[in-house]
């Protein structure tokens, strides 16, 4: 199985500053990653694919990058509507399909 | 508009069953790899069961294998997750979700969920 750990658990930045959110596989995953928001009481939605392909309808201001073992979510300036929970998953390696701890992006 | 629908949450006893449904509208969910994803209240998202949209065999994480069983009907466009031998560790929201993913010529591709549905609780206690 192919473990997910994301750090940092929480991450507290400002409105209007960048963030930037770690994910690492136990193994290469190639870039077979996907990132995902969830807002308190939502589902969780769909940011990233591909380690790097923006899903439809999600804004430029966020990005991701890596390959193999270490990728980056990167949110160029926060708006209040990006304080949640972001999710990493694997899907190069399945059974079975593994997601990352979560990273919490709060106000500062 | 695109949508799932998860219904058939509820409270139920250790060894017990219960029936998980997932409405899809707005596509055809037959055509389509489906999933089911399962989170702890305040805790992450664990993986459960993936079904392909090809009628492959479906997969199931081990905690569940053997007492889970997942399971569409096209006539209804609807997903299932039949629940046996229900455990207080059960306890979750569980989300369907729709997925772009297939398999061909012995890989695997694209097995992110592009679609999720607003999720329904199952709580396992005596």
């Amino acid at each position: 199985e192919i473990v997910m750990t994301q750090s940092p658990a929480t991450l507290s930045v400002s409105p209007g500053e960048r963030a930037t959110l770690s994910c690492r596989a136990s193994q290469s995953v190639s870039s077979n990653l996907a990132w995902y928001q969830q807002k308190p009481g939502q589902s969780p939605r769909l940011l990233i694919y591909g380690a790097s392909t923006r899903a439809t309808g999600i804004p430029a201001r966020f990005s991701g990058s890596g390959s193999g073992t270490e990728f980056t979510l990167t949110i160029s300036s926060l708006q209040s509507e990006d304080f949640a929970v972001y999710y990493c998953q694997q899907y190069n390696n399945w059974p079975p399909l593994t997601f990352g701890g979560g990273t919490k992006v709060e106000i500062k | 508009e695109v949508q799932l629908l998860e219904s058939g949450g509820g409270l139920v006893q250790p060894g017990g069953s219960l029936r998980l449904s997932c409405e899809a509208s707005g596509f055809t969910l037959s055509s389509y790899a489906m999933t089911w994803v399962r989170q702890v209240p305040g805790k992450g998202l664990e993986w459960v069961s993936v079904i392909s949209g090809s009628g492959g065999n479906p997969y199931y994480a081990d905690s569940v294998k053997g007492r889970f069983t997942i399971s569409r009907d096209s006539s209804k466009n609807t997903l299932y997750l039949q629940m046996n031998s229900l455990r207080v560790e059960d306890t979750a929201v569980y989300y369907c979700a729709k997925s772009p993913g297939y398999c061909s010529g012995g890989g695997c591709y694209s097995w992110y969920f592009d679609l999720w549905g607003r999720g329904t609780l199952v709580t396992v206690s005596s």
